[in-house]
């Protein structure tokens, strides 16, 4: 069973900072990677997905792969009180059809 | 379209009692998936079903039972409901890519409290 590890938190940032979010995995054949955001009392959104080692932008949110270090991360720019929620990281168990995700990241964006 | 749609969105049962929580996708995908949230648990994997007519056990399964009833409905059954199984319940669904790609989309889930 591959594991997902990730810090509890809160991470605390001000509004218009960089925020930073990790996530290490045990297994060093994964191959894919995905960050959720969920609100409090609502179910997790998929907001990027990851394949391989770099960087991959979309608007705000810049996620980074390092296959060598067995870590994911996803860097929020111009964070916003919006972004405050807990962020799950999830890689894909070998014959792609589960998930296995992190306990998640809670973020406050202080305004 | 709707995407992932769940009944309930809530529920309380008496220990010993069943119900069914149905889960119905409109996105044509051939995955679905059952999963339990607890508080500093994170996501667990019930059941999933890699395609109509099959259905697999998760990380924990003891306690349910799945139907896969067509290619859109996917429903999670407690037949004797414990404390334990307290929790909220998540339906998701996906197209695994040619690739091996798995991006899930999940439904609003069911809070469910047994007494």
């Amino acid at each position: 069973q591959k594991e997902v590890e990730q810090n509890s938190g809160p991470l605390s940032v001000p509004e218009g900072a960089i925020a930073s979010l990790n996530c290490t995995y045990s297994d060093r054949v994964s191959q894919s990677f995905f960050w959720y955001r969920q609100y409090s009392g609502k179910s997790p959104e998929l907001i990027m997905s990851i394949y391989s080692n770099g960087d991959k932008e979309d608007g705000r949110f810049t996620a980074q792969l390092n296959k060598a270090s067995q870590y994911v991360s996803l860097l929020i720019r111009d964070s916003q009180p919006s972004d405050s929620a807990t962020y799950l990281c999830a890689t894909q168990d070998t014959g792609f059809q589960k998930l296995v995700f992190g306990t998640g990241t809670r973020l406050l964006v202080s305004p | 379209n709707a995407g992932v749609t769940q009944t309930p969105k809530f529920q309380v049962l008496k220990t010993g009692q069943s119900m069914t929580l149905q889960c119905a996708q409109d996105m044509n995908h051939n995955s679905m998936y059952w999963y339990r949230q607890d508080p500093g648990m994170g996501l667990r994997l019930i059941y999933y079903s890699a395609s109509e007519g099959t259905t697999d056990k998760g990380e924990v399964p003891n306690g349910y039972n799945v139907s896969r009833l067509n290619k859109r409905e996917f429903s999670l059954r407690l037949e004797s409901a414990a404390p334990s199984q307290t929790s909220v319940y998540f339906c998701a669904s996906s197209e695994v890519s040619a690739g091996g790609r798995n991006e899930q989309f999940f439904g609003p889930g069911t809070r469910l409290t047994v007494l």
